[in-house]
Parts: C-alpha cells; sequence; structure tokens
C-alpha cells in the first residue's frame, strides 16, 4: 500500500526558472494539502485541493504560485519565476474524507527539496 | 497570535529513559484534533498519533502517549523508553473545526531532541 508520493525529491532550479512540483495521495485519499517548510521552521499550509477544485488557498503566495488537482494524474504545485527565498523543503499530505471516520489525518509524502541559485 | 506554542526548541534525554515534550495550543472551537509528527534528519513526515477534542481518554501508540489537558490547552508528547532513532524534530499540530470540514492543520514550531547514548 503505497504512501504518499513525491517528486521530484530535489530540485534545483536558477532563478527565474518554473519548479514545478507532483504529489500522487495514498490510494483512496482525494483531498491534498501543501505545507512549506523554510529551514529552521514549522510547516505552513499552502493550499487544500480536492480533485479539480480549490477549496483553500489562503496561504499560497498571491503571485507566481499556483496548484492544481486535476481528475486524472497528480497533483501539481507550480512555482514561476522563482526567487532565492522559495527555497524550501514543500511536502504535500493526503487524507481521507471519511465524515464521522477515525482521525482524518493527513499523511505526508518524503518532500520536494527546492534549491534556487 | 501564536496558535501551537512548543517551548522547547531542543531536549535532550538519556536512552531508555522516558521524555515529555510540550505543546500548548489556543483555539475557541470545541471541536479540533491534535497530532505529533516526527521528523527525523532524512527530513520526511512521520504521523505518531493523534487526540480529539472530545476523546475522553488520553492517546496512546505504542511507546508514544499523549498528555491531554484540555482545560490547561496541553497536549504533551510522552516518549517512553527513549531509542536513539528517536532523535529527531517534533512537531505539535492542531485541525480546527468539525470533521465534516476540511483539515486545515496548523503546525508549532517544533522540538528537537536528541537521545544520548
Amino acid at each position: 500500500n503505497a504512501g504518499v508520493m513525491q517528486n521530484p525529491r530535489h530540485l534545483v532550479r536558477r532563478r527565474g526558472q518554473e519548479a514545478r512540483l507532483r504529489c500522487s495521495p495514498m490510494k483512496g485519499h482525494s483531498h491534498v494539502y501543501w505545507y512549506r517548510q523554510l529551514p529552521e521552521e514549522g510547516l505552513k499550509f499552502m493550499v487544500y485541493l480536492q480533485k479539480e477544485n480549490i477549496i483553500d488557498e489562503s496561504g499560497m503566495p498571491k503571485e507566481r504560485f499556483s496548484a492544481e488537482f486535476p481528475k486524472e494524474g497528480p497533483s501539481i504545485l507550480r512555482i514561476q519565476q522563482v526567487v532565492r527565498g522559495d527555497s524550501a523543503a514543500y511536502f504535500c499530505a493526503s487524507s481521507p474524507r471519511i465524515a464521522g471516520g477515525s482521525t482524518d489525518t493527513q499523511y505526508f509524502g518524503p518532500g520536494t527539496r527546492l534549491t534556487v541559485l | 497570535a501564536q496558535k501551537i506554542t512548543q517551548t522547547q526548541p531542543g531536549m535532550f534525554v538519556q536512552e531508555k529513559e522516558a521524555v515529555t515534550l510540550d505543546c500548548t495550543y489556543d483555539t475557541s472551537d470545541p471541536s479540533y484534533g491534535l497530532f505529533w509528527y516526527k521528523q527525523p534528519s532524512s527530513g520526511e513526515m512521520i504521523f505518531l498519533i493523534y487526540q480529539g477534542s472530545y476523546d475522553q481518554q488520553n492517546a496512546t501508540e505504542g511507546r508514544y502517549s499523549l498528555n491531554f489537558q484540555k482545560a490547561r490547552k496541553s497536549a504533551n508528547l510522552v516518549i517512553s523508553a527513549s531509542q536513539l532513532g528517536d532523535s529527531a524534530m517534533y512537531f505539535c499540530a492542531m485541525r480546527e473545526g468539525r470533521r465534516t470540514s476540511y483539515d486545515k492543520v496548523i503546525f508549532g514550531p517544533g522540538t528537537s531532541l536528541s537521545v544520548i547514548p
């Protein structure tokens, strides 16, 4: 039973390039969350998506960042025109949505470490 | 205002001893969930334990137990019989809202635990 998968694990980009981070949720999970972890800090919520819908993007920077979770395929976090301050670990988490279920726990992927040169 | 406070940036514990990692939270929502995650040096986020605000008993998972004191708004993690592999960052997190709403999870700043042989 595969867990949450993220790729690439490490991504190096030069300033001004685009970064695309992919997340495949656990089987049976239809809810995806993206978090950013800056060096020496905790995780900060960015966006919550269900299939084909953005539910909450209150943690996303207003410019250059976008996310999608298409009907088929992984969720994508896209960062356009990256800057050095975008260097961070980006974690994806998924959860099932079982009303009245157990914990609704979010299970995390291994993260993508983005380095902007 | 900080929603999740972890006052111990770093902790040391002798192998085989028990250790308590502190976490206090702030919410006015009567329904919430509390989580602990472990992040070893390899970077992945590992779910450890969950406590719901309406759970009558403190959560336990193997060597992990959650000392939930609702009136004090604290949810301390207790690790019994520490092992060298327990050395990691530990994050306390909270989900606010009813289970039927989405799981926006807020993380604390983390506590770095080092287990001494």
